[in-house]
């Protein structure tokens, strides 16, 4: 299946400073990607929709200010978590479509102090 | 309101023995996916179910689709350590989202 790569894989930053994560499909282009949020012993929780020269659409509640999506190229879709904060600690996943199918990437560990 | 619930939502169990999860909504889907995931991983598709009434066998997983397509069951046979995860139900909405269920935590104790 289509490969989807997360980068950093777990990152440790401080109150009140911003993080990037980036997403890359590597043998497939992906017009569409998604972020998701996954809290200890929860599901994923869409945070929001990233398409490819367009703005992102964001779930109710999901800030925008907040977790700015940049999605550049077709292999590229980017999260950056502004001014983070110790509630913004979360396991971070990004999934892209390729047809039919969404492949998930294996996700970004961030931890807030 | 979860547009998708699962039961049970943690399971503990000796090694060989068979359980069923379940995944249910209200609402009608085209399709619904069933994906397991391990700690600090993302999640990994097993099976993508699409006819009502559909039964699919991977191994010792069998997975069915309810025949109005609003429900869905796992069934693993002769459970192993290996299959401690937590599995996810999912669905397709519009624009191609897909949104999941709460999960269900397998632990197989050897």
């Amino acid at each position: 299946g289509a490969v989807v790569s997360q980068h950093p894989s777990w990152v440790i930053c401080k109150s009140g400073t911003s993080v990037k994560i980036e997403c890359r499909s590597l043998d497939f282009q992906a017009t569409t990607m998604f972020w998701y949020r996954q809290f200890p012993k929860q599901s994923l929780m869409l945070m929001a929709t990233s398409n490819e020269g367009s703005k992102a659409t964001y779930e109710q509640g999901v800030e925008k200010d907040k977790f700015l999506i940049n999605h550049a190229s077709l292999t590229l879709s980017t999260l950056t978590v502004t001014s983070a904060h110790p509630e913004d600690s979360s396991f971070y996943i990004c999934s892209a479509s390729s047809g039919d199918e969404q492949f998930f990437g294996p996700g970004t560990r961030l931890t807030v102090l | 309101t979860q547009l998708l619930e699962q039961s049970p939502q943690f399971l503990s169990i000796q090694e060989g023995e068979n359980l069923t999860v379940y995944c249910n909504s209200s609402s009608v889907f085209s399709s619904l996916q069933w994906y397991r995931q391990e700690p600090g991983e993302g999640p990994v598709l097993l099976v993508t179910v699409v006819t009502g009434g559909e039964v699919k066998k991977l191994k010792r997983l069998t997975f069915q689709f309810g025949d109005a397509r609003k429900d869905s069951s796992l069934h693993i046979t002769a459970a192993q350590p290996g299959d401690t995860g937590l599995y996810l139900c999912a669905a397709k909405t519009s624009y191609d989202k897909v949104i999941f269920g709460p999960g269900t935590s397998l632990s197989v104790i050897p």
